[in-house]
């Protein structure tokens, strides 16, 4: 089946420093990625919406300088959380649509902690 | 604008007991449905979806739901559980071309 890899799985960065997180489909080309942040114990909140070659589409609120999302192909999309602080500590998931059947398959997660 | 219930936030119970999860959505239009599974610290695992045919959908792990259009519903039951079934479950809506829209997520707490 369908296979999302994202790095790394956990992260400890300090405050103002950039952290990237990487997600790729493996056997499908992924032609939408979606990021997604999750808080504990609460379900996940879409970041944004990427297409592979466009300007990735942002929901409200959510600050598209802080948070640089790339779609260079159609099997990597990168999320770059800039000058990142303790509030930007959180569960990260991204989300590929590909191949049959609008199927979405989601990557592992990764943990960031800002310290 | 499309949006998931999920009726309860936690749900406990014994091993080999069946549960069903309860999930109602609604939507303007026609919707394609599904359920997933979140260990701790992982991502999220396609248990099953509904995208259309017929309205019982089997899925992994035992897991079954039921496309109820007239109750707008989606429920997601297993008739015996395992402790190795305690996960967070998530059900979600889109309608076609459009993202996901989640629940707030059931807690499924199995017990000895």
């Amino acid at each position: 089946g369908a296979v999302v890899s994202q790095h790394p799985s956990r992260v400890i960065c300090k405050s103002g420093t950039s952290v990237k997180i990487e997600c790729r489909s493996l056997d499908f080309q992924a032609t939408t990625m979606f990021w997604y942040r999750q808080f504990p114990k609460q379900s996940l909140m879409l970041m944004a919406t990427s297409n592979e070659g466009s300007k990735a589409t942002y929901e409200q609120g959510v600050e598209k300088d802080k948070f640089l999302i790339n779609h260079a192909s159609l099997t990597l999309s990168t999320l770059t959380v800039t000058s990142a602080h303790p509030e930007d500590s959180s569960f990260y998931i991204c989300s590929a649509r590909g191949g049959q059947g609008a199927t979405y398959t989601f990557g592992s997660g990764t943990r960031l902690t800002v310290v | 604008a499309q949006s998931v219930t999920q009726l309860d936030s936690q749900v406990p119970v014994f091993e080999e007991a069946p549960v069903e999860l309860r999930c109602n959505y609604s939507s303007s239009v026609s919707v394609y449905l599904f359920w997933y599974v979140q260990y701790p610290n992982q991502g999220l695992q396609l248990l099953l979806k509904y995208l259309s045919g017929s309205t019982l959908v089997k899925g992994i792990n035992g897991f079954e739901a039921e496309f109820n259009k007239s109750q707008t519903s989606f429920h997601l039951r297993k008739p015996s559980v395992h402790i190795s079934d305690t996960a967070e479950y998530f059900c979600a809506v889109s309608s076609g071309y459009s993202t996901l829209t989640f629940g707030k997520g059931t807690m499924l707490l199995v017990s000895p």
